[in-house]
């Protein structure tokens, strides 16, 4: 089976650094997707971990521990129009299915 | 290049009644995915398809609802009849046979009355 927690809620202050956290627990491992997700509007692909390590991405970091079943999302230099929900994606061994945590709605405020 | 494209937008309808819902996935993406996403959580695969193939489809409650590919481009993804649990946005997704990243459709916004 799969499980996947992230926190439901975060906020943060315009201009700061935030770390959105992710745990899973899956029978299978083939990566980790990091998705955005505005109110009303599609998931939008951010970034994808598959070996343990940080990947950079301008103001966006990801992070894999694969023995410790845990990643998470840098943010930095907050803008406003991050305001969003953020989505942890595990893929199956095969490469072929993703299963998604509950998403992390996160607030930036003036 | 277009992304996914889905339609309706929106669409309410009373309960019991038939809805529908259309995808066009990204050219040449063979893999074509629908997913629910209730408000505040994430997407659940209801099904995927490999070219016209419905190769996994356990999540789908097959008592109402029924999906379908014909000729492995578009897909249609059918209630019938719909309860008012089954308001939520329905997301289709694609992906290329070889790659795990998958791109996603603006969705369909369902609400049952």
């Amino acid at each position: 089976g799969q499980n996947i927690d992230q926190p439901t809620e975060m906020t943060a202050t315009e201009g700061a650094i935030v770390q959105i956290n992710c745990t899973y627990q899956t029978s299978g491992f083939n990566g980790l997707f990091w998705y955005q997700q505005h109110a009303g509007e599609a998931p939008t692909f951010l970034s994808y971990n598959v070996l343990d390590g940080l990947e950079e991405k301008g103001r966006f970091s990801s992070f894999l521990s694969r023995s410790k079943g845990y990643s998470y999302l840098l943010l930095k230099e907050l803008q406003m129009k991050d305001s969003a929900s953020y989505l942890c994606a595990v893929s199956n061994d095969a490469g072929n299915m993703l299963t998604f945590g509950g998403g992390t709605r996160l607030m930036v405020k003036p | 290049e277009a992304g996914v494209v889905q339609s309706p937008r929106y669409k309410i309808i009373e309960k019991k009644q038939p809805v529908a819902f259309w995808c066009n996935p990204i050219s040449g993406h063979n893999t074509l995915y629908w997913y629910l996403q209730n408000l505040g959580q994430g997407p659940e695969l209801l099904i995927r398809y490999e070219n016209e193939e419905a190769v996994d489809d356990s999540q789908l409650p097959k008592d109402r609802f029924s999906a379908e590919r014909l000729k492995g481009v578009d897909s249609t993804l059918k209630i019938q009849p719909a309860e008012l649990g089954d308001s939520a946005v329905y997301l289709c997704a694609s992906s290329l046979e070889d790659r795990n990243e998958q791109y996603f459709g603006p969705g369909t916004r369902l609400t049952v009355t």
